[in-house]
């Protein structure tokens, strides 16, 4: 069955700099895949989707990548800050007619000023 | 604000007990789905229904069970309540076009603790 895989539980980076979140899947082949961050204590809420055929997609300080032969997706936050802490989650669509979203389990970011 | 409304936000109870959650999906959405998150715990999926019929299930025990009714609004019930139960219960909801690509839209969740 699939899998998700995000790199670590917890990645604490100075302001300013470049956070780096990562995506692996395994037996699977998504047609897109999301990005949705997540405070304490509240619903996660809708960051990105990229497709299989897009390489690369912008939003603001936000970048993702999308690696369908190493089945990685990359997600960047750049010029960080403090109120960027939280946890993000990648998400998939299952394979099979079945339509809800598998998420990893998350990375919790924290951004020190 | 998402437009997904969860009721109550904050429910204490007591083992063996039965509650009901509610949710009420964005305007236009047609599906609504169920997840608990245990503290520092990923999100697990436990149901999802589509216009009034259950789509997909996850892991959902036979204690809980979930209807959407003809105005799409949704409700959870969780009976025989144990400690385990303790959690954050979210619903989300989607335009679920076929063929699509959808976003889920989260609500802001019920804490329910069982004591």
């Amino acid at each position: 069955s699939q899998k998700i895989e995000q790199n670590s539980e917890a990645l604490n980076i100075q302001e300013g700099k470049t956070a780096t979140l990562t995506c692996n899947y395994t037996n699977y082949s998504p047609a897109y895949l999301q990005w949705y961050r997540q405070d304490p204590g509240r619903g996660p809420v809708f960051l990105l989707l990229i497709r299989e055929n897009e390489k690369e997609k912008r939003k603001e300080r936000l970048k993702v990548t999308f690696d369908t032969t190493l089945k990685q997706s990359l997600f960047h936050i750049t010029a960080s800050q403090p109120a960027d802490s939280a946890t993000y989650l990648c998400a998939l669509p299952p394979s099979g007619s079945a339509r809800q979203l598998t998420f990893g389990s998350g990375t919790q970011l924290t951004v020190l000023p | 604000d998402s437009g997904v409304t969860q009721t109550p936000k904050h429910l204490i109870t007591a083992t063996g007990q039965r509650v009901t959650l509610r949710c009420s999906p964005r305007s236009g959405d047609l599906s609504v789905y169920w997840y608990q998150q245990s503290l520092d715990q990923g999100l697990q999926f436990l149901i999802q229904y589509y216009n009034g019929e259950e789509r997909a299930k996850g892991n959902i025990l036979e204690r809980f069970s979930a209807q959407q009714f003809p105005d799409l609004h949704s409700e959870l019930n969780l009976s025989s309540l144990e400690l385990g139960d303790s959690a954050l219960y979210f619903c989300a909801s989607s335009v679920d076009r076929t063929g699509g690509v959808d976003t889920q839209y989260f609500g802001p969740g019920t804490r329910l603790t069982v004591l």
